[in-house]
């Protein structure tokens, strides 16, 4: 069965410091999105894409984070520099496009400690 | 805007006893439903959905959920807990256009007592 793929599982990064996150949907799904989780919470949206265009990145702290898909396929979401606040689980989930899929399938996130 | 409220962060039953996770919603425009589940330091595992069909709606691993609008409900249901049913369970809410964001709960924890 097809999956999302995330990597690094687990990231540990001092405070100040750079950081980033892959992800390769499931192969066809034109939607990408990238959520953040902090500890006791449910997860938020920080930036979806449709193909190579971000269509929301309204919550994305966008001073510090920055996310790319360059060709419609795989995504980097980067921090830099890293800050205490953002240790939490980055996930990534994908979608077909259309406007009846309403599914979107996750990855197994990846666990952000700052120190 | 749409949001979703999870009663109870911390919910316990005994094995083989009634599961019973309360999630009420509120939404502006015809809602989409989601219940995922979520083991430790893992990703979100798609339970059931309710897209419009039938608002009782079977999922995986025995659980089921029942959209009530007039009560602005979908609580989660198993008859019989099984110890591999402790997780993490959230709640969430799209609006029915597709490929739009979820808005999640603050989810609820699942123990199961021997």
């Amino acid at each position: 069965e097809a999956e999302v793929a995330q990597s690094p599982r687990y990231k540990i990064t001092e405070k100040s410091q750079a950081v980033a996150f892959w992800c390769d949907p499931i192969s066809g799904h034109a939607t990408l999105y990238w959520y953040r989780q902090i500890l006791g919470q449910g997860p938020e949206l920080l930036v979806q894409f449709q193909d190579e265009s971000v269509v929301d990145d309204s919550q994305l702290p966008k001073d510090r984070f920055s996310a790319e898909r360059l060709k419609g396929v795989d995504s980097t979401l980067k921090i830099q520099p890293a800050e205490l606040g953002d240790s939490a689980m980055y996930l990534c989930a994908s979608s077909l496009a259309g406007r009846t899929n309403y599914e979107q399938y996750f990855g197994p996130g990846t666990r952000l400690t700052v120190t | 805007a749409q949001s979703v409220t999870q009663l109870g962060s911390h919910v316990s039953v005994s094995e083989g006893a009634l599961v019973l996770l309360r999630c009420n919603y509120s939404s502006s425009v015809p809602p989409y439903l989601f219940w995922y589940v979520q083991y430790p330091n893992q990703g979100l595992q798609l339970l059931l959905k309710y897209t419009s069909a039938a608002t009782l709606v079977k999922g995986i691993n025995g659980f089921e959920a029942e959209f009530k609008k007039s009560e602005t409900s979908f609580h989660l249901t198993k008859p019989s807990a099984h110890m591999s049913d402790a997780a993490e369970y959230f709640c969430a809410v799209t609006r029915r256009a597709g490929n739009e964001k979820l808005t999640f709960g603050t989810g609820t924890r699942l123990t199961i007592i021997p």
